[in-house]
């Protein structure tokens, strides 16, 4: 299974909710990632978690959440959020850094959200 | 990592060979090219990556000239399916999370 799936493909919310996004990867990876994508820009690294904890945090505003609940799940909640964040979320997965194996990043095929 | 440098669109036809050029002038000795690839509404899929040696996989193949600074991927046979958005990628292999992505190629193949 070389999959990365994310819940849900699509999410309109409003200024006040709270929502959030779901990753999940089941190739035994130890690094997972959200990637924020504005249309017609490349995507750009918002948070690392390798081995469950976060390892990266690229200063993104506390309205975006991050939680890993185990080696294979991803979440991404989401809180008071600005209509400048509707974008596609990415998530992915690697081996991590200094296993000495690939280390390519597998992608999911992202949330779009629209915050209104 | 180095910067890259990538034209902002190609076009090929379908069943010819794409040439897609990255320059990496300032690559560094330990710095690997990794190409990954975009198709519209998914997620980006890696493609190939290399040090110094050309590499081949069952997606593509990498030329890397002799003095590393510039790089093409090749896709052999384009097919309607390869228009895509090309991201070439410098960065040192299995020592970094982060992937950093310019702004890339963006490819289509005409019927």
């Amino acid at each position: 299974d070389t999959e990365v799936t994310q819940t849900p493909k699509h999410l309109v919310m409003g200024m006040t909710n709270k929502k959030s996004l779901k990753c999940e990867q089941h190739m035994g990876h130890r690094a997972m990632y959200w990637y924020k994508q504005k249309a017609k820009k490349p995507p750009e690294l918002m948070f690392v978690y390798s081995y469950e904890k976060l390892s990266i945090n690229e200063s993104v505003p506390s309205r975006f959440s991050p939680e890993c609940p185990n080696s294979s799940l991803l979440n991404l909640h989401l809180h008071a959020l600005q209509p400048e964040d509707s974008a596609l979320y990415l998530c992915a997965s690697s081996q991590g850094p200094g296993t000495g194996r690939r280390d390519e990043q597998f992608f999911g095929p992202g949330t779009r959200l629209t915050v209104l | 990592d180095a910067k890259t440098t990538q034209p902002t669109s190609m076009d090929c036809a379908e069943g010819r060979a794409a040439n897609l050029p990255c320059n990496h002038s300032t690559i560094s000795g330990n710095e690997y090219v990794y190409w990954y690839r975009q198709i519209h509404s998914q997620g980006p899929q890696y493609i190939i990556h290399g040090l110094k040696n050309n590499e081949t996989n069952e997606m593509a193949s990498l030329i890397i000239t002799e003095d590393r600074k510039s790089s093409t991927l090749i896709l052999p046979h384009a097919t309607l399916r390869d228009t895509a958005v090309y991201y070439c990628i410098v960065r040192v292999k299995d020592s970094s999370y982060k992937l950093i992505f310019g702004s890339g190629t963006r490819l289509l193949v005409r019927p």
